[in-house]
């Protein structure tokens, strides 16, 4: 499954699938990205980041990929498990000490 | 275990009364957060604070306070002049806010009910 940027901003996908979820960030001098994991009425917790001399980055069954040439990032499950449901932001940073959240996509793993 | 601690969890206020969110770290971690989080919006920076004893504005500021006087604390107060407090507050730390590229950590998040 795969969402596409703010416009969708639910995702529903069947266990054991690959899920893609996007990120339409806004400011070309951003330099460094984060995805995160929120759970209901938990905090978020870092997933994987990227810097932007960067294309692609691997986790632990996540990969991040960076476009900057039209300002795209995505989040790339591998293997979607229930315990993946939850609501993924992504977050630019420049300057340093700041960061921009997108809205999130809600994720939905289906036993 | 290092992590970041807020309190209360959960908030119920009433209107007119000031109330203050409690933040703790013991990440030794120099910059501090605070954001919040409505449904359907991304979390939008309400202070930060880089180092003791200094704190900047960040996009929504009006209606709220912050101290800093410890380098593990950073309280936030959701004054009676906040028009619409109900929220998800999150607090935040990283371990520099010049350097750039520094993950942040955050709280499990309070949440403030104003009946």
């Amino acid at each position: 499954g795969e969402s596409v940027g703010l416009h969708l901003p639910t995702l529903s996908v069947q266990e054991g699938d690959n899920s893609i979820i996007n990120c339409a960030y806004s400011n070309s001098a951003s330099d460094y990205f984060i995805w995160y994991k929120q759970e209901s009425g938990k905090g978020p917790q870092f997933i994987i980041d990227i810097r932007s001399n960067m294309d692609k980055r691997q986790g632990q069954r996540v990969t991040v990929l960076l476009n900057k040439t039209v300002k795209h990032l995505s989040l790339q499950i591998a293997a979607t498990q229930p315990g993946d449901s939850a609501v993924y932001f992504c977050a630019e940073n420049w300057a340093g000490n700041q960061f921009y959240f997108g809205t999130g996509t809600s994720l939905t793993v289906i036993p | 275990d290092g992590g970041i601690t807020q309190s209360p969890k959960y908030l119920f206020r009433k209107e007119g009364q000031n109330v203050t969110l409690s933040c703790e770290q013991n990440l030794n971690h120099d910059a501090m957060y605070w954001y919040r989080q409505d449904p359907g919006q991304g979390l939008r920076l309400i202070y930060y604070s880089q180092i003791v004893n200094d704190f900047q504005k960040g996009d929504i500021a009006e209606g709220y306070s912050v101290s800093r006087e410890k380098k593990e604390s950073f309280p936030l107060t959701v004054t009676s002049a906040q028009k619409n407090p109900t929220a998800f507050y999150l607090c935040a730390s990283s371990i520099s806010s010049h350097s750039g590229a520094n993950v942040l950590t955050f709280g499990a998040g309070s949440r403030l009910t104003v009946l």
